[in-house]
Order: C-alpha cells, then sequence, then structure tokens
C-alpha cells in the first residue's frame, strides 16, 4: 500500500471554477502534511501547509481529518495559471529526522 | 537569497556508467535530502544527510550513495547505471530542526541510454 494516494485526475476546469483535490496517507503517526505545486518540468514548490484547524491563503483552502487520514485542498476562482501539478505530501515523524512521502500528483488544467 | 542550486541541469549517461550529481542547500539549511522523480510520479525519497551522515534512507540500492562537505552541500552518486534510473533528481534543504519543511533545487535530469 503506498504511503500516500491522490486523485488520479486530471481535471480539465474552466477559468473561475471551483476545485477539489483529495488525498488518503496510511500512516497514522504522520505528523506534518502539505500541499506541493509542480509546473511541468519543473521543481516542486510548497503551496501550503496543512493543519487540523484548516487553513486558508487567498483562493485556496486546506482541509485535514485524521480520524480518516483525508487531506483536501479546494481551489476557488480558478486562473489559468493554476495549471499545474498539486502533490499531496506527508512528512513521517516518527523517526529522528523527518522524510516527506509524496502522492503522484492530481494535474489540473484550467483553460479559458 | 540565493536558492537550492543543483548542477548539471542535464545529463546524458550509457547504461553501466557512474555518475555524481551536485546540491548546494539555501543560506542557513544544514540538511540536504534527494528524490528521484520518474516520469509521470510523485518525488520518490533517496536519502538524507545531516552533519555530514546519512540519517536516513529510502528503499534504494547501494549504487545510489551520496556525502555531505562541512559546508552542507551534498552530492548524489550512482554506480553501474541503468536504465530505470532515468528520472529528474531533486535535491532539498531545510532549516536546523525544520526537517518537516524542505525546499527544492530545480533538479538534474538524467537520461541513461
Amino acid at each position: 500500500r503506498k504511503e500516500v494516494e491522490q486523485d488520479p485526475g486530471p481535471f480539465n476546469v474552466p477559468e473561475g471554477a471551483t476545485v477539489a483535490f483529495n488525498c488518503t496517507y496510511s500512516n497514522s503517526a504522520s505528523q506534518s502534511f502539505f500541499w506541493y505545486r509542480q509546473d511541468c518540468r519543473k521543481e516542486p514548490k510548497l503551496l501550503m501547509s496543512v493543519y487540523s484547524s484548516g487553513n486558508e491563503d487567498g483562493r485556496f483552502t486546506a482541509q485535514l481529518n485524521r480520524a480518516s487520514q483525508y487531506i483536501s485542498l479546494l481551489i476557488r476562482d480558478s486562473k489559468l495559471s493554476d495549471s499545474a501539478t498539486y502533490l499531496c505530501v506527508v512528512n513521517d515523524r516518527g523517526s529522528t529526522l523527518g522524510r516527506l512521502y509524496f502522492g503522484r500528483g492530481t494535474q489540473l488544467t484550467v483553460w479559458p | 537569497d540565493a536558492g537550492v542550486t543543483q548542477s548539471p541541469t542535464h545529463l546524458i549517461k550509457t547504461r553501466g556508467q557512474q555518475v555524481t550529481l551536485r546540491c548546494s542547500p539555501k543560506s542557513g539549511h544544514d540538511t540536504v535530502s534527494w528524490y528521484q522523480q520518474a516520469l509521470g510520479q510523485g518525488p520518490q525519497f533517496i536519502f538524507q544527510y545531516y552533519e555530514e551522515e546519512e540519517r536516513q534512507r529510502g528503499n534504494f540500492p547501494d549504487r545510489f550513495s551520496g556525502h555531505q562537505f562541512p559546508n552542507y552541500s551534498s552530492e548524489l552518486n550512482v554506480n553501474a547505471l541503468l536504465l530505470g534510473d532515468s528520472a529528474l533528481y531533486l535535491c532539498a534543504s531545510s532549516l536546523p530542526r525544520r526537517w518537516d519543511t524542505q525546499y527544492f533545487g530545480p533538479g538534474t535530469r538524467l537520461t541513461v541510454l
């Protein structure tokens, strides 16, 4: 079983749409959760951390459900520039030093 | 403030050869992690260096080895290259004791023919 499982996608949405991505993680001891964004042939860039209380950054809202081991990302009012692959990432703090586990990513294309 | 830098950008090798990839962390960062990203997949953890020692290792064979220098820069070495080693190799660095938040370099794209 993979550590992090994501919606396979791809998602193709018009500008202005609201889109939601989900992922699940298998290690209940995981402590830190993130969404990264990766543009084509570029490096992953941290989009936002995810907290149990939920957090919002402009048009982006992330939620964490520890009981269900489920993470979500909601993008409102999609822009063309949001087109990218979104990676769900979990940090294993069970060891002395954290390592990141990545989902395979969900590709989003926003069209005009 | 320079971000994480990696060299070279691209590399083409043939099966059986050896390769060395280099990474310089962000200023103030002391931990370096290496990841392999195959096409269409998420990055996979190779290993992590802290205080010039390999602290954690993912599920990669011994052909993959590394080193961290006193200035915190790091190298990834891969011996006896296989076609399946073709991938984007990413280096990430993090602040002292903030290992959960990692910043990635632009990567080295390795092609094995």
